[in-house]
C-alpha cells in the first residue's frame, strides 16, 4: 500500500509568486489534514478537508491561504502571493475517518527567497 | 483542551529499553492517548495509541496508568535509527481531527 504522497518535496519561490502543495492520501482515505511546521517550532495544525468540504480551517491564516480536496485528484493547499514568512515544511495527513489515525506524508519543505 | 507534559530530551543506550513518559492529568474518559514521532524533519510517524488497556505492537507498547493520567511508551530495543522527537497527544474530543502537538521529548539513542 502507498502511503501519503506530497509532491513537490521541495520547492523554491520568490516573494509575491504562488505555491500550489499536492497530497495524495492512502488510498481510501476520505479525510486529510494540513500541518504546517516553521523552522525550530513544532507542527501547527492549518485545515481539515473531507471530500469536497473544509470541515475545520480555524489553523489557517485569514489571507492568501486555501485548500480544497475535489471530488477527484489529490488535496491542494495554495498560497498566494508568498512572503518569506511562509518558508516552512508543510505536511499532509490522512484517515479512514474522522476520530481514526492520521498517517503522515513525508512533507514539503517550502523555501521563499 | 486535554494537554500533555513531557521531558523535553532524553538519552538511552542503544539496545536499551527507551521508556518515554507522558502526564495527561486532564484527560477525559473518551480520550485516547496517541504517539508519534519525527525522525530529523521528516513526516510524523504513527507509532500507536490507546485508551485504557496497555496496547503492544511491533514498534513499541503503550503503558496506561490506571487512572489515565499518565502513560509511558516503551521501545524495548533501541537503536541509533529510534533517535527522533516523541510526541504524545490527547486526541480532543468534537473539536474535529485535528492533532494537537506539544514540544515532545528529544530522545538521543548513543552507542
Amino acid at each position: 500500500n502507498a502511503g501519503v504522497m506530497q509532491n513537490p518535496r521541495h520547492l523554491v519561490r520568490r516573494r509575491g509568486q504562488e505555491a500550489r502543495l499536492r497530497c495524495s492520501p492512502m488510498k481510501g482515505h476520505s479525510h486529510v489534514y494540513w500541518y504546517r511546521q516553521l523552522p525550530e517550532e513544532g507542527l501547527k495544525f492549518m485545515v481539515y478537508l473531507q471530500k469536497e468540504n473544509i470541515i475545520d480551517e480555524s489553523g489557517m491564516p485569514k489571507e492568501r491561504f486555501s485548500a480544497e480536496f475535489p471530488k477527484e485528484g489529490p488535496s491542494i493547499l495554495r498560497i498566494q502571493q508568498v512572503v518569506r514568512g511562509d518558508s516552512a515544511a508543510y505536511f499532509c495527513a490522512s484517515s479512514l475517518g474522522r476520530q481514526e489515525t492520521q498517517y503522515f506524508g513525508p512533507g514539503t519543505r517550502l523555501l521563499v527567497l | 483542551d486535554a494537554k500533555t507534559t513531557q521531558p523535553p530530551s532524553m538519552d538511552c543506550a542503544e539496545g536499551r529499553a527507551a521508556n518515554l513518559p507522558c502526564n495527561h492529568s486532564t484527560i477525559s474518559g473518551n480520550e485516547y492517548v496517541y504517539w508519534y514521532r519525527q525522525i530529523h524533519s521528516q513526516g510524523p510517524q504513527y507509532i500507536i495509541h490507546g485508551l485504557k488497556n496497555n496496547e503492544t505492537n511491533e514498534m513499541a507498547s503503550l503503558i496506561i496508568t490506571e487512572d489515565r493520567k499518565s502513560s509511558t511508551l516503551i521501545l524495548p530495543h533501541a537503536t541509533l535509527r529510534d533517535t527522533a522527537v516523541y510526541y504524545c497527544i490527547v486526541r480532543v474530543p468534537n473539536q474535529g481531527g485535528k492533532l494537537i502537538f506539544g514540544q515532545g521529548t528529544e530522545l538521543s539513542v548513543k552507542p
